[in-house]
């Protein structure tokens, strides 16, 4: 089974600052990973994934994470952040039956 | 193309009472699923579908039966709904061989 750690519940940042979000994961087989975006009373929308290859993927909205196998982690960043960010961003695994485990979620609150 | 909906959005119960939570998509994927998001837990798998006729257990089925009606829609039930079940509600579909989820709009459930 695989499980995910969000590490930081929490994250205020000022407008136009750089924000990055930790994930750290735990399995004993391959995985995927993912961070997903949920805005106020919507749904969940996928930023970026990564299945293979290049440890830097990039995603919508300017967001970019890093795959670290050694670290076991997957952290999101952006380097300038709106106001529109503001949202709840979840870490999310799956091995390859496709079921995702997800972290318990980080709240990002951009302020002017 | 609407990609999943889920119906209705927001329904309140009282304690014993039975109601289903409809779900469908149009994006003739396989496999559909079922969360619940409950603060600071993230979304966690009730039930899901790998394919039309087919059902399985996820983390935190007590309480709920699923029906997948057909390719297109996958119902969750609750038959006597209790407090704990106050939540938002998640349906999620995914193509086949592929990776990514799409989410729904959700569905708020208040128990008293």
């Amino acid at each position: 089974a695989q499980s995910v750690t969000q590490l930081d519940s929490q994250v205020p940042v000022f407008e136009e600052a750089p924000v990055e979000l930790r994930c750290n994961y735990s399995s004993s087989v391959s995985v995927y990973l993912f961070w997903y975006v949920q805005y106020p009373n919507q749904g969940l929308q996928l930023l970026l994934k990564y299945l293979s290859g290049s440890t830097l993927v990039k995603g919508i909205n300017g967001f970019e994470a890093e795959f670290n196998k050694s670290q076991t982690s997957f952290h999101l960043r952006k380097p300038s952040v709106h106001i529109s960010d503001t949202a709840e961003y979840f870490c999310a695994v799956s091995a390859n039956d496709y079921k995702l485990s997800f972290g318990a979620g980080t709240t990002v609150t951009v302020r002017a | 193309n609407a990609g999943v909906t889920q119906t209705p959005k927001f329904q309140v119960l009282k304690t014993g009472q039975s109601m289903t939570l409809q779900c469908a998509q149009d994006m003739n994927h396989n496999s559909m699923y079922w969360y619940r998001q409950d603060p600071g837990m993230g979304l966690r798998l009730i039930y899901y579908s790998a394919s039309e006729g087919t059902t399985d257990k996820g983390e935190v089925p007590n309480g709920y039966n699923v029906s997948r009606l057909n390719k297109r829609e996958f119902s969750l039930r609750l038959e006597s709904a209790a407090p704990s079940q106050t939540s938002v509600y998640f349906c999620a579909s995914r193509g086949t061989s592929a990776e990514t989820q799409y989410f729904g709009p959700g569905t708020r459930l208040l128990v008293l």
